[in-house]
Parts: structure tokens; sequence; C-alpha cells
């Protein structure tokens, strides 16, 4: 059984930059046409896919963050990691790591999710 | 403005059947991209609830099944239990965005 555990600050200053790390288990990152996800959802709102990123160090971020955004994988530690630059309020949500599996022509779906955190973007 | 709308909240009564529909267009559901349907139970993760249109992962009762027609998927419950409340949501691939979009969720509520 595949686990995902979110890990970082829970509150960042506006403009710092929000850095949180996924560590899993019960599987590799390294195996699989897996895609290591993140996914956030503002206080009472949905769910946003952010990107994710493969295990060969590939990454593929949503448009809207596009800019804002990084992702890197650590497979000897069995982990990956979200950088988001420039935080505002907005950027104040519940940050999901997940797996996504699927393929190619029908897509991917997120079968894997961690609990969550909550990153607060405040002074 | 999600790229996939859903209506914002569906109740009925234990036992009742309810639908919750996904609406895309040409470039999502329409494009013949899979449906994915999740449940977030208040204050957890959301979990993998449909893949794939009408695939229930193990352990997902077949209470719960999934259709899809032109532009719009479907979610259905039938024989309603006070454990179904929570949140709905679609999610697919958007070609023209070259992202993985969400539904704006359903509330579903057990009367």
């Amino acid at each position: 059984q595949v686990q995902l555990q979110e890990s970082g600050p829970g509150l960042v200053k506006p403009s710092q930059t929000l850095s949180l790390t996924c560590s899993v288990s019960g599987g590799s990152i390294s195996s699989g046409n897996y895609f290591w996800s993140w996914i956030r959802q503002h206080p009472g709102k949905g769910l946003e896919w952010i990107g994710y990123i493969l295990h060969s160090g590939s990454a593929y971020y949503n448009s809207y963050l596009k800019s804002r955004v990084s992702m890197s994988a650590d497979t000897p530690k069995n982990q990956f990691s979200l950088k988001l630059t420039s935080v505002t309020a907005a950027d104040t949500a519940v940050y999901y790591c997940a797996r996504a599996d699927g393929f190619d022509g029908d897509g991917y779906y997120l079968d894997y999710w961690g609990q969550g955190i909550l990153v607060t973007v405040s002074s | 403005q999600s790229v996939l709308t859903q209506p914002p909240s569906l109740s009925g009564a234990p036992g009742q059947r309810v639908t919750i529909s996904c609406t895309g267009g040409s470039s999502n559901i329409g494009a013949g991209y899979g449906v994915h349907w999740y449940q977030q139970l208040p204050g957890t993760a959301p979990k993998l609830l449909i893949y794939a249109t009408n695939i229930r992962p193990s352990g997902v009762p077949d209470r719960f099944s999934g259709s899809k027609s032109g532009t719009s998927a479907s979610l259905a419950i039938t024989g309603l239990q006070a454990e179904d409340e929570a949140d709905y949501y679609c999610q697919s691939y958007d070609r023209s965005l070259s992202d993985y979009v969400f539904g704006s969720g359903t509330k579903v509520t057990v009367l």
C-alpha cells in the first residue's frame, strides 16, 4: 500500500518561497510510469492540480502557476518536492501530494493521496 | 472558473438515487479523455471513487457508478447512505489548456 506524507512549514511570509516535501512509502518513485503530483485546495473551495514530476525528473506545471512553480525529486530518499515563489495570501491552501496513474490518451487519475498540509501565507 | 461544471449541491433521502453531472467541452470530455471521480469526506483528503469513466477501485461499493456521453459525465449513487454525505469532484484532461482539471465540486447532503 503506497502512502504519502507532506511536510514543511505551515506558515510562510508574503513574497517568500513556499517549500514542501512529500515522503513516499510502500513504493518507489523511481518505478512505474506514475505522475508524482501536487494539488491544492483553498479554504472551502475546490481542487487545483498544480503539476507533477516523473521519475525521470521531467516536470509539468499547470498553466496558471507555471511562472512560480518548480518541482524536484530525490529518488534515494524516495521524496519529491514543491517550491512556489513570491507567495501571497491567495496561496493559502491545503496542499496535497498524490500519485497519478493512467495512460496517455485516456489521462491520469490520482489514486493515492497524502493527508494534506495547511499552509498559511501571512506576515 | 472551472473548466468542468458540476451542480454546487444535491440532496437525497437515505435509499434514494442521486446523479451528479460533470459538464465539459470538446477539448476535455468530448475529446475522449477519461473522467475520474473523487469523494472528499469532511476534513479529509479526497479519495479516488471512479476512474476511466466507470471503473471502481477495489473497496469502492458498487452503489457508485460512472458514465459518459458526449461532453458530459455522470456519477450515480444508488441506495444513498448517511456516510455518502461528502463533496464529489470530477477530473479530466483538457488538451487546449494542456492541463489536468477538476470540476467545481458537488456537495451531497443526505436528508
